[in-house]
């Protein structure tokens, strides 16, 4: 079955770095035939969506909030999907959520469990 | 930027009544490219409904979408206790890809 699985989470001081990766398998065709989605939940509040990948990596797309300051990008080779977080802020701090979705509408139809990133001092 | 607006903020009801769910957008979705998802506490979102009225795999037929344009409906028939929960609409039209801000379903 269809498993994604984040990684990369952690508690890091504003301003510093952080990657994030999650991990795909169990799909029907390759993992270069899906567009990818990374979504964070903030603690008790709603969901927010942060970035999108092409199936093929060439259109990406980004929120007003991260735009500059975090790059999605994917590794066929590896099934890996990424998220380059760079100039960390304290309002990042959120369960991160790697989603996929099938064909070229970027409905989500699948969701990882997610991992916790807190950026403090 | 299209802004998701969901009503009710919470909804309390009884196992068996009938839900109804609303997400209105602040400007049209184009080929109802609209999707709502269910998350419990502690878990990831799940996939109910996309294309604002199809049902995703597994979904019981007690949940069903509709609408078009800017609003959209959530209906659930007969309230089971798994149903209570936190429930999320999205639009898929045009970057970005924004949710609105959620409803709780709540045990009355």
């Amino acid at each position: 079955q269809v498993q994604l699985v984040e990684s990369g989470g952690g508690v890091v001081q504003p301003g510093r770095s952080l990657r994030l990766s999650c991990a795909a398998s169990g799909f029907i065709f390759t993992f270069s035939n899906y567009g990818m989605h990374w979504v964070r939940q903030a603690p008790g509040k709603g969901l927010e969506w942060v970035a999108v990948i092409s199936y093929d990596g060439v259109l990406k797309y980004y929120a007003d909030s991260v735009k500059g300051r975090f790059t999605i990008s994917r590794d066929t080779s590896k099934n890996t999907l990424f998220l380059q977080m760079d100039s960390l802020r304290v309002e990042d701090t959120a369960v991160y959520y790697c989603a996929r979705y099938n064909g070229d509408v970027p409905g989500i139809d699948y969701w990882g469990q997610g991992t916790l990133v807190t950026v403090s001092s | 930027e299209i802004v998701l607006t969901q009503s009710p903020g919470t909804l309390s009801l009884s196992p068996g009544e009938r839900a109804t769910l609303s997400c209105r957008a602040s400007q049209t979705i184009s080929s109802n490219h609209l999707a709502w998802f269910q998350q419990n506490v502690g878990h990831a979102p799940r996939l109910l409904i996309y294309g604002a009225s199809s049902r995703a795999t597994g979904i019981p037929d007690r949940f069903s979408g509709s609408g078009s344009g800017t609003d959209f409906t959530l209906t659930i028939s007969r309230l089971e206790p798994e149903d209570f929960a936190l429930y999320y609409c999205q639009h898929y039209d045009s970057s970005p890809y924004t949710f609105g801000q959620g409803t709780k379903l709540e045990i009355k």
